[in-house]
């Protein structure tokens, strides 16, 4: 299957500062990428929609000035979290795929706010 | 809203056990549901796509069925390993076309050996 990488897996912040998360699609384009993030003992929940060339699309109660999102080129998109605090820290992981087919995933990235 | 459901939330069982697990998704606009293997520190790591109902998949000792009328869907592990151990996530399709995703919050397995 195709691969998607994402770098960092762990990050440890301090409150304030901002994070950037990068999500590559390493043997495809990809037009689109997702954006999921995970609360402990929660479900995987859609933050945004990263389109190619275009801005974001980002579900409802997701602050778009705060999760900056670039999709710069077909192969890379990145989440940024600005001016991050303590209840930001999650699991964000972010996906890619072609069409209506099977999604792959990033590896994830644990980002601790300190 | 769409809501997913799984259950249970986590399982022990003993090598070479069978085992089986639901999830549980609204039966109106239905395009797809994809179960998903993740083990820690890795990618989730796709094992079915189903789309029709009554559709069977298999794929070695794992295996899935699709009911889109009463909007659930099983999946089932023969002869449990240890290396099955992992938690397995259902996500049902929000649209006909793309990768946008609700999953449900998974079903942790584990195998003892």
């Amino acid at each position: 299957g195709a691969v998607v990488s994402q770098h960092p897996s762990r990050v440890i912040c301090k409150s304030g500062t901002s994070v950037k998360i990068e999500c590559r699609s390493l043997d495809f384009q990809a037009t689109t990428m997702f954006w999921y993030r995970q609360f402990p003992k929660q479900s995987l929940m859609l933050m945004a929609t990263s389109n190619e060339g275009s801005k974001a699309t980002y579900e409802q109660g997701v602050e778009k000035d705060k999760f900056l999102i670039n999709h710069a080129s077909l192969t890379l998109s990145t989440l940024t979290v600005t001016s991050a605090h303590p209840e930001d820290s999650s699991f964000y992981i972010c996906s890619a795929g072609q069409g209506a087919a099977e999604a792959f995933f990033g590896q994830g990235t644990r980002l601790t706010v300190v | 809203i769409l809501n997913v459901e799984q259950s249970p939330q986590s399982l022990h069982v003993q090598e070479g056990d069978s085992t089986n697990f639901t999830c549980s998704f609204p039966s109106s606009n239905f395009y797809a549901l994809h179960w998903y293997r993740w083990e820690t520190a890795k990618s989730p790591e796709a094992l079915f796509v189903m789309t029709l109902n009554g559709d069977e998949k298999k794929k070695g000792r794992i295996s899935a069925t699709l009911n889109t009328k009463e909007g659930y869907s099983y999946l089932y592990i023969k002869g449990s390993q240890p290396e099955d151990s992992a938690t397995y996530l259902c996500a049902v399709r929000r649209d006909n076309y793309g990768q946008n995703f609700v999953f449900g919050p998974g079903t942790r397995l584990s195998v003892l050996p």
